[in-house]
């Protein structure tokens, strides 16, 4: 069974810009979630994502934004990119929502701004 | 606000000796409470997990108990090897109308031979 995958793996981009990071979570995994690693704030919150609606959302700005398709695939844009979204953002996914339901985490993308 | 504290790293340690990495937590309602490790050069996997108070989750030689009246879930291990060389977060889950995963900062591990 293939993992969650996430792409691009590593990406670089200039201030001002806005990018785009796609998951394809495990098959027959419903819910999706994305989290921004950093070694300062450590794993961050982003969004929740089950059957295309936006379940919960972390205390990040405006800028950021996610969708996720009837296909369970989800994708994350980041409009008008600041130095400090400098980051590994990873993308996990679950059978569906819920505590009893681990994540299953991709490698992630590296974000660099510059 | 909801949170987790984990003890800070790095954690050095020779083989075969005790490890005990301290997590606590503040939570609004009844938390689930997981372990995840992130070995060297992969993503973040589950280690363990525990949904309710005094469940004792385990895996690999690894346990932590839900102590609510301590608002703590502490991994614990008997005997290391090089090979747990990693770097574990705690994570609690909240139903806070969708469901939401806090981590820790994590704590990185250094066995050595």
């Amino acid at each position: 069974k293939a993992g969650v995958t996430q792409t691009p793996r590593y990406l670089i981009k200039t201030r001002g810009q806005q990018v785009t990071l796609s998951c394809s979570p495990i098959s027959g995994h419903r819910s999706v979630s994305w989290y921004q690693q950093t070694p300062g704030q450590g794993l961050q919150f982003l969004f929740e994502y089950f059957s295309e609606t936006q379940r919960n959302k972390g205390n990040f700005p405006g800028r950021f934004s996610g969708r996720q398709f009837s296909n369970s695939r989800s994708e994350m844009n980041v409009s008008t990119l600041e130095l400090g979204d400098s980051a590994l953002y990873l993308c996990a996914s679950s059978l569906e929502p819920g505590n009893n339901s681990p994540l299953h985490f991709g490698n992630g993308t590296r974000l660099t701004v510059t | 606000g909801d949170s987790v504290t984990q003890m800070e790293g790095p954690v050095t340690l020779s083989e075969e000796a005790f490890l005990t990495i301290n997590c606590t937590y503040t939570a609004t309602g009844y938390p689930s409470l997981f372990w995840y490790v992130q070995y060297p050069g992969e993503g973040l996997q589950l280690l363990l997990k525990a949904t309710k108070a005094d469940d004792k989750g385990s895996n690999k030689g690894f346990e932590a108990t839900y102590r609510k009246e301590t608002t703590s879930f502490h991994l614990e291990k008997g005997s290391v090897q090089v090979s747990d060389s990693a770097v574990y977060f705690c994570a609690l889950v909240l139903n806070t109308g969708g469901f939401k995963t806090i981590f820790g900062a994590g704590t990185r591990l250094f066995v050595k031979a």
